[in-house]
């Protein structure tokens, strides 16, 4: 059972360029979200998503975009990456109700020069 | 002021001691507490997880809510080299599609 599972794990952007990350997830969960993770911030809610096709924003959504086109998947787009983008990306999944535990997958470690 | 806040350490212990992490938080609304362990490049692991005031037991880790208080804490007893990580606790409110606030984050040493 993978779980969740990111792709790519690391990645070398230069200012201005775009990429998409990709989560998947084989837990059947309703709920997906992605998070950045910054020393001493801890982690911090950029978008999530309750189900197919809908999508919110959380804390930090600005500069990024998300996609949830499949139940299983939910993809984190830069399209123009700045310096201040540079951090580690984790996505998570839920079941729908209120009292389920996240899973997260192992990260996405992302430079961006 | 953050919603959570949580000394980010790092802390060092030996082998066998008792480790007593804390989180204070500003949100009369959270219901739902929850400690996360994290160790070097990898994602964030559920390890207790209460629901309002009380206290929760697995092994030797226990997890206290004080909801009058605003304080939630994490007690890992004989601790063990392999506790060695960063605890996040987090919290989140009912009804709000399982958005969960962080805490910084306490980095944890155990030296054998």
């Amino acid at each position: 059972n993978a779980g969740v599972t990111q792709t790519p794990k690391f990645r070398v952007l230069k200012t201005g360029q775009s990429m998409t990350l990709l989560c998947a997830q084989d837990m059947n969960h309703e709920y997906m979200y992605w998070y950045r993770q910054d020393p001493g911030m801890g982690l911090r809610l950029i978008h999530y998503s309750v189900g197919e096709g809908t999508t919110a924003k959380g804390e930090v959504p600005d500069g990024y975009n998300v996609s949830r086109l499949k139940k299983q998947n939910f993809l984190l787009g830069l399209e123009s990456a700045a310096p201040s983008q540079t951090s580690v990306y984790f996505c998570a999944s839920s079941y729908g109700l209120s009292n389920q535990p996240q899973h997260f997958g192992d990260g996405t470690r992302l430079s961006i020069l | 002021q953050k919603e959570v806040e949580q000394d980010p350490g790092p802390l060092s212990v030996p082998e066998g001691a008792i480790v007593s992490l804390n989180c204070t938080y500003s949100n009369s609304a959270f219901q739902y507490f929850m400690w996360y362990r994290q160790y070097s490049r990898k994602g964030p692991e559920l390890l207790m997880y209460t629901y309002s005031s009380g206290n929760k037991e697995d092994g030797r880790f226990t997890a206290q809510v004080d909801k009058s208080s605003k304080y939630i804490s994490l007690f890992i007893r004989d601790s063990q080299p392999s506790d060695s990580a960063t605890y996040l606790c987090a919290m989140k409110v009912n009804n709000q599609g399982g958005k969960l606030i962080f805490g910084q984050g306490t980095e944890l040493s155990v030296k054998p």
